[in-house]
């Protein structure tokens, strides 16, 4: 079975570019949620969306981060301008209805000059 | 809202030793608590986890966990733990029924020497 699919698996880029997540979740699973990791600190929920609709955004750090899911099996986490700050890796996640567990993909390491 | 606590954030064992990671959490509603583990490089897998029934949980692996409600606890434990588990280990925990959010704790490091 195919698991929660992101792109890309590795982002360098200079301080002031936008840059574009991807995820595409499990089929069928309703949920979905970006993660952003980091050493300082662990594993901050960003967002998370049920049925395609934002219910939480409260871990989003600033209007600079941004998140759409205009269907069941597409996500986006943009941020615009980027900044040294948001380097991290990002991870997406989605389940199924209720409180299944989460299935996590790969994660995009990002780097910002 | 929901925590996690890990009390250890870095655990180090020699091979075939037993191991017991603990999590508390903080909720006061019905709750779903999870174990991941995330290899070096590697993105979170579930180990475990517990919804409802048997507060002995048997996971992937050889790892087990025990919800003790009165204790909101739900350590993680291993009877002889191998070089191959050296990984990341993070607690989560979810409100049951429409909350959907997990609440991951910082994680533990388990260093595991040959």
């Amino acid at each position: 079975d195919a698991g929660v699919i992101q792109s890309p698996r590795h982002e360098v880029t200079e301080m002031g570019q936008e840059v574009t997540l991807r995820c595409k979740p499990i089929s069928g699973h309703n949920s979905l949620f970006w993660y952003r990791q980091t050493m300082m600190r662990g594993l901050e929920l960003l967002i998370y969306f049920n049925n395609n609709v934002p219910i939480d955004d409260s871990g989003m750090p600033e209007d600079r981060f941004s998140a759409k899911m205009p269907n069941a099996s597409f996500s986006t986490l943009k941020i615009q301008p980027s900044e040294p700050r948001d380097s991290a890796v990002y991870f997406c996640a989605s389940s199924a209805q209720g409180s299944q567990p989460q299935h996590f993909g790969d994660g995009t390491r990002l780097s910002i000059l | 809202a929901q925590s996690v606590s890990q009390h250890n954030h870095h655990v180090i064992l020699s091979e075939a030793a037993s191991l017991e990671l603990g999590c508390n959490y903080s909720y006061g509603g019905t709750v779903n608590l999870f174990w991941y583990v995330q290899y070096p490089g590697q993105h979170l897998q579930l180990l475990l986890k517990y919804f409802s029934g048997d507060p002995l949980v048997k996971g992937i692996k050889g790892f087990e966990a025990e919800f003790i409600k009165s204790k909101f606890s739900f350590n993680l434990r291993k009877p002889s733990v191998q070089w191959s588990d050296t990984a990341e280990y993070f607690c989560a925990v979810n409100g049951g029924g429409s909350n959907y959010k997990l609440t991951f704790g910082k994680g533990t490091l388990l260093t595991v020497n040959p």
